[in-house]
């Protein structure tokens, strides 16, 4: 079992619409989580980090499952700027033992 | 600031060539990390280093090796390219200490190795 795990996807979902990823983990001792925004051909961008209340800002919702090993990004009102990769990140230790999921891309479409 | 830049952004070499990727920031992080990016896999860790003079070995260190003579430089050599090392290379640069701590991503260098 990989230690991070994505669905690839794509999603392709119409502007306006809410689409939600999820992200398991299988280091139970995990620590710190996060989502990352990758654009075509450029750099991982933090989008935000996951709090174990679960945390929003704006249109963006993130939640840790812990009992269940997952993560989860909702996004509402879909804009076609939100089309990207959305990689899961999850550290479990040192700063070393940072894992990046394979990344869900999000096609937003007019 | 620029933030986190690498040069080159691009580089051919034919198996067997030596290169050397330069990474720097200007932001006076201790952390700084190489990563390569190949297709249907995530990020993974080349090497690492937290602090000046110091380095490690991340997930794949095999085939590369790394300095860090400057606090604001980490340098990414491959002494005996091999078609397998075509990959995009991030560099990324991080503070210590606080859990929630955010890496901060080069622009990246596209590899290729015939």
């Amino acid at each position: 079992r990989k230690e991070v795990e994505q669905d690839p996807g794509p999603f392709n979902v119409p502007e306006g619409a809410t689409v939600a990823f999820n992200c398991t983990y299988s280091n139970s001792a995990s620590q710190s989580f996060f989502w990352y925004r990758q654009d075509c051909r450029k750099e991982p961008k933090l989008l935000m980090s996951v709090y174990s209340s679960g945390n929003e800002d704006g249109r963006f919702t993130a939640q840790l499952n812990r009992a269940s090993q997952y993560i989860s990004l909702l996004i509402r009102d879909s804009k076609l700027s939100d089309s990207a990769t959305y990689l899961c990140v999850v550290r479990s230790g040192g700063y070393q033992k940072v894992t990046f999921g394979i990344g869900t891309k999000l096609q937003v479409i007019p | 600031n620029a933030g986190v830049t690498q040069t080159p952004k691009f580089r051919v070499l034919k198996t067997g060539q030596s290169m050397t990727l330069l990474c720097a920031q200007d932001m006076n992080h201790e952390y700084m990390y190489w990563y390569r990016q190949d297709p249907g896999m995530g990020l993974r860790l080349i090497h690492y280093s937290v602090g000046e003079g110091t380095t490690a070995k991340g997930e794949v260190p095999d085939g590369y090796n790394v300095s860090r003579l400057k606090k604001q430089n980490f340098l990414l050599g491959l002494e005996s390219a091999a078609p397998s090392q075509t990959s995009v290379y991030f560099c990324a640069s991080s503070l210590p200490g606080a859990l929630l701590e955010t890496q901060y991503f080069g622009p990246g260098t596209r590899l290729l190795v015939l």
